[in-house]
C-alpha cells in the first residue's frame, strides 16, 4: 500500500514562499504523476500542479506564476515551493499520486495545514 | 478550463435511501471523470475512476455512469458511514473538481 506524507511549516508569513515536501513510502516514485492539491478552509479542492518522475511539470494556470513543484527519485519525495504567499494561500495541502487508469488520484496524503499569517 | 459543476450542493437523506449526485462538465470529457468522498478532516478517497469504475475495496452501493458532459454517482442504500461530501473530478485535460456535494443526515 502506498503512503504519501507531507511536511514542512504550517505557518508562513505573508510575501515568503511556502515549501511542502511529499514523502512516497511502501511503493517508488518512478513511473508515476505526482500532484499537490489545496483546501482552504471550509472550501473545496483545487489542482495545484503535478510533477512526473522524469521532472515534466504541469501547474494550474491560477498560480502558474508562483509555482514551482520538483522531483527528488533518490530520497523519493517530491516537494511544493509557493512564493508570495498571501493570506489566500492558507489550506490543507495534499499530495497525491496520479493513478495508471483514468489519471484518478488513488493515493493521498493526509494533508497538513499551512496558516500564512504575520 | 472545463469547468465541473455538481449538483445538488447538499442533500438530506435518511439511512437506507437511494442518493445520485450529478456532476455536469463545460464541454465533453469522455469518460475521463472520477469521484471522490472527503469526511470531515480527512483526505478524499476514490470512489470510482473512468465515470464507471468502482475502486477496489469500495462498497458495491456506490456506482457512476455517465459520459461526455453528464455523469451521475449513486448510492444505492445510504449507510450511517456514508455522510460526508462528494467531489467529481475531470482527468480529460488538467486535473479540475466539482465544487462539491455535502450529503446530510435527514
Amino acid at each position: 500500500q502506498v503512503q504519501l506524507q507531507e511536511s514542512g511549516p504550517g505557518l508562513v508569513k505573508p510575501s515568503e514562499t511556502l515549501s511542502l515536501t511529499c514523502t512516497v513510502s511502501s511503493g517508488s516514485i518512478s513511473g508515476f504523476y505526482w500532484s499537490w492539491i489545496r483546501q482552504p478552509p471550509g472550501k473545496g479542492l483545487d489542482w495545484i500542479g503535478y510533477v512526473y518522475f522524469s521532472g515534466s511539470t504541469s501547474y494550474n494556470p491560477s498560480l502558474k506564476s508562483r509555482v514551482t513543484i520538483s522531483v527528488d527519485t533518490s530520497r523519493n519525495q517530491f516537494s511544493l515551493k509557493l512564493s508570495s504567499v498571501t493570506a489566500a494561500d492558507t489550506a490543507v495541502y495534499y499530495c497525491a499520486r496520479h493513478g495508471p487508469n483514468n489519471w484518478e488520484f488513488d493515493y493521498w496524503g493526509q494533508g497538513t495545514l499551512v496558516t500564512v499569517s504575520s | 478550463d472545463i469547468q465541473m459543476t455538481q449538483s445538488p450542493s447538499s442533500l438530506s437523506a435518511s439511512i437506507g435511501d437511494r442518493v445520485t449526485i450529478t456532476c455536469r462538465a463545460s464541454q465533453s470529457i469522455s469518460s475521463y471523470l472520477n469521484w471522490y468522498q472527503q469526511k470531515p478532516g480527512k483526505a478524499p478517497k476514490l470512489l470510482i475512476y473512468a465515470a464507471s469504475s468502482l475502486q477496489s475495496g469500495v462498497p458495491s452501493r456506490f456506482s457512476g455512469s455517465g459520459s461526455g458532459t453528464d455523469f451521475t454517482l449513486t448510492i444505492s442504500s445510504l449507510q450511517p458511514e456514508d455522510f460526508a461530501t462528494y467531489y467529481c473530478q475531470q482527468s480529460f485535460t488538467t486535473p479540475g473538481f466539482g465544487q462539491g456535494t455535502r450529503v446530510e443526515i435527514k
